[in-house]
């Protein structure tokens, strides 16, 4: 099993710019998560989702959309890219929220 | 709302016990997560309290008391590796998603 994959590791964009940071999972997990991570600050959740078609915003959504057409996968867009998005943004996934999370390795953004 | 407090930063030396504080206010309690973080990297599940008490594992235990909010993460016989960020978290009140405090990082010196 490879866990949860995250692409790209690293991305340089400028401000107005759109991407997409691709997640995917292969344990079958219903639910799926995109966190963001300040220097020195926790996790901040900026969507998540309880399973294939449903999404919810999180503590920090503007700025970002997400999709979950299958349980694989779990795309994070941002639209028109800001500095204040420049970040380490994870992905995650677990069976409920009462179970661990597994964590992708991380893509680091940053906005200039 | 929810809130979870934790100290920023600890310092400790090479085979010492250190204990890792963190409170939380929460409207519905779901169980407590700790995670560990290194530099650099994802974080990574270490402990999941739902019931008052200490659970041990190996060389880590963490305690809770749901009573008085409370939690802590206890590390013995520490090493040069648990230099790293530990992240105190508890479930949203629609038990959907977690929240995590900010994390304490802590040093580890020879």
């Amino acid at each position: 099993n490879a866990g949860v994959t995250q692409t790209p590791k690293f991305r340089i964009l400028k401000i107005g710019q759109s991407m997409t940071l691709q997640c995917a999972q292969d344990m079958n997990h219903n639910y799926m998560y995109w966190y963001r991570q300040d220097p020195g600050m926790g996790l901040k959740l900026i969507y998540y989702s309880v399973g294939a078609g449903i999404t919810d915003k999180g503590e920090v959504p503007n700025g970002y959309n997400v999709s979950r057409s299958t349980t694989e996968d779990f795309p994070l867009r941002l639209e028109l890219a800001a500095p204040s998005q420049t970040s380490v943004y994870f992905c995650a996934s677990s069976y409920t929220a009462q179970n661990e999370q597994f964590f992708g390795p991380g893509t680091r953004l940053t906005v200039l | 709302g929810q809130n979870i407090d934790q100290p920023t930063e600890m310092t400790a030396t090479e085979g010492a016990i250190v204990q890792i504080n963190c409170t939380y206010q929460t409207s519905g309690f779901n169980g407590l997560f700790w995670y560990q973080q290194h530099a650099g990297e994802a974080p990574t599940f270490l402990s999941y309290n739902v019931l008052d008490g200490l659970e041990e594992k190996g060389r880590f235990s963490s305690f809770l008391s749901r009573s008085k909010g409370y939690s802590y993460l206890l590390l013995k016989e520490l090493q040069m590796k648990d230099s790293a960020s530990y992240l105190c978290a508890t479930p949203n009140q629609a038990g959907t998603a977690l929240i995590f405090g900010k994390g304490t990082t802590l040093s580890v010196s020879s």
